[in-house]
């Protein structure tokens, strides 16, 4: 089983919300990814977590703060985002933080209006 | 950093045709070449991958070759159905590097048509 689910699907959301992305797997991974998508655009890697611990964060804004609860549980946590945030946003996992075998989930559709 | 060139952007292929998507990467450090399909409205599948310590690997239908030499790889997918049609990522990536922990470089994409 190579299934990461994502909710919600699809998300629409004023400039002033409070809003949280949640992404599970239970493959016994132990990174979990953040990227984020635009139309005809390949995945911007956005957050790594390896073993619970924040390994990577490209210079993302903070109005985007990723939380890791535990092992299997991802959050992005999302507050006063601008319109050109709208995007695909992704989640992914692999068995360790070396990125080998990175698997994706389907995706959260993201308005910002 | 590393930077990923993916050609062509799109392929019309007929079914049954055989498809080709190159890459071609620049940084000689990195070892770990995957291959993901997307599908329109969903996330990316991981269809295949390759180590830099193998020159090709068949699944089925597709396969990857590597040349270290040239720093290029290639999706080569035979017999093509319409269920083929979709956006191909090449990606590459230094598997071990604790200052890159798993970021991928994605190339461009490829949207791949097959017509019946």
């Amino acid at each position: 089983d190579t299934e990461v689910t994502q909710t919600p699907k699809h998300l629409v959301m004023g400039m002033t919300n409070k809003k949280s992305l949640k992404c599970e797997q239970h493959m016994g991974h132990r990174a979990m990814y953040w990227y984020k998508q635009k139309a005809k655009k390949p995945p911007e890697l956005m957050f790594v977590y390896s073993y619970e611990k924040l390994s990577i964060n490209e210079s993302v804004p903070s109005r985007f703060s990723p939380e890791c609860p535990n092992s299997s549980l991802l959050n992005l946590h999302l507050h006063a985002l601008q319109p050109e945030d709208s995007a695909l946003y992704l989640c992914a996992s692999s068995q360790d933080g070396s990125g080998y075998e990175q698997y994706f989930g389907p995706g959260t559709r993201l308005t910002v209006t | 950093g590393e930077n990923v060139e993916q050609h062509p952007s799109t392929l019309s292929v007929q079914e049954g045709d055989s498809a080709v998507i190159k890459c071609t990467y620049s940084d000689s450090a990195s070892n770990y070449f995957p291959w993901y399909k997307q599908e329109l409205g969903k996330g990316p599948q991981l269809i295949i991958d390759i180590r830099s310590n193998v020159g090709e690997k068949k699944d089925q239908r597709i396969a990857v070759t590597l040349n270290k030499t040239a720093k290029h790889f290639s999706l080569h997918i035979t017999e093509t159905q319409p269920e083929d049609s979709a956006v191909y990522f090449c990606a590459a990536s230094i598997l071990g590097a604790t200052d890159s922990w798993g970021k991928l470089q994605f190339g461009a994409g490829t949207q791949v048509v097959v017509t019946p």
